[in-house]
């Protein structure tokens, strides 16, 4: 079935560096797409979304690139900080009422853990 | 605003036993998720409620988990009886109905079966 995948599962960086993580996904007709960050022990938390309309969307610090051509999302963090050590997830709606509605079940790809050194 | 409240965070619990999660949604919300995370992995949809009528338990091992949201607001899962592959965090979930699939997370009960 469709799934979302990310390409590495772990990515160390130095405090004051850029960090990017990436995403593959398998369904071609994915239009719209969620990034979530989980520290240990809490939840995951909404970092920021992108529909299929659009290439890139700016947030605070963070960036979402998305290329349908391959099918290939990554999520940019400016200027990362220890506090975003955390595992990353993007994640898809899925599910007959998928579709960019708020029904869809979401699925998760399996998360890159990012750790930042000060 | 309030987030999403689950208790207990922890609960240790012998194979076989049987065990019951609580989950209050953000106020107003009317779609509420019920998620199973094994270690390492990321979450997985057990089921799904819209008020207090279920969209999708597809994934739901119905022969040993339960999951009800009588009143719409609050919601229950149940393991019975429980099995050592069911050692993981739930979470619960819940999202507006309106925003595209925004869904905030409670911090999870995380379940060990010895």
């Amino acid at each position: 079935g469709e799934s979302v995948g990310l390409h590495l599962p772990t990515l160390s960086v130095q405090e004051g560096d850029n960090s990017i993580i990436n995403c593959a996904y398998s369904n071609s007709a994915s239009d719209y797409f969620i990034w979530y960050k989980q520290e240990s022990g809490k939840g995951p938390q909404f970092i920021i979304d992108i529909r299929s309309n659009m290439d890139k969307r700016q947030g605070q610090r963070v960036t979402v690139l998305l290329n349908k051509t391959v099918k290939h999302l990554s999520l940019q963090i400016a200027a990362t900080q220890p506090g975003d050590s955390a595992v990353y997830f993007c994640a898809e709606p899925s599910g007959p009422d998928a579709g960019g509605t708020s029904y869809g079940k979401l699925t998760f790809g399996q998360g890159t853990i990012l750790t930042v050194h000060p | 605003e309030a987030g999403v409240a689950q208790s207990p965070r922890y609960k240790i619990i012998e194979k076989r036993q049987s065990v019951a999660f609580w989950c209050n949604p953000i106020s107003g919300h009317a779609t509420l998720y019920w998620y199973q995370q094994i270690l390492g992995q990321g979450p997985k949809l057990l089921i799904q409620f819209q008020n207090n009528g279920v969209v999708d338990d597809s994934q739901l091992p119905k022969d040993r988990f339960s999951a009800e949201r009588l009143k719409g607001v609050d919601s229950t899962l149940k393991i019975q009886p429980a099995k050592l592959e069911d050692s993981a965090v739930y979470l619960c979930a819940s999202s507006a109905g309106l925003a595209k699939n925004i869904q905030y997370f409670g911090a999870g009960t995380r379940l060990s079966v010895l």
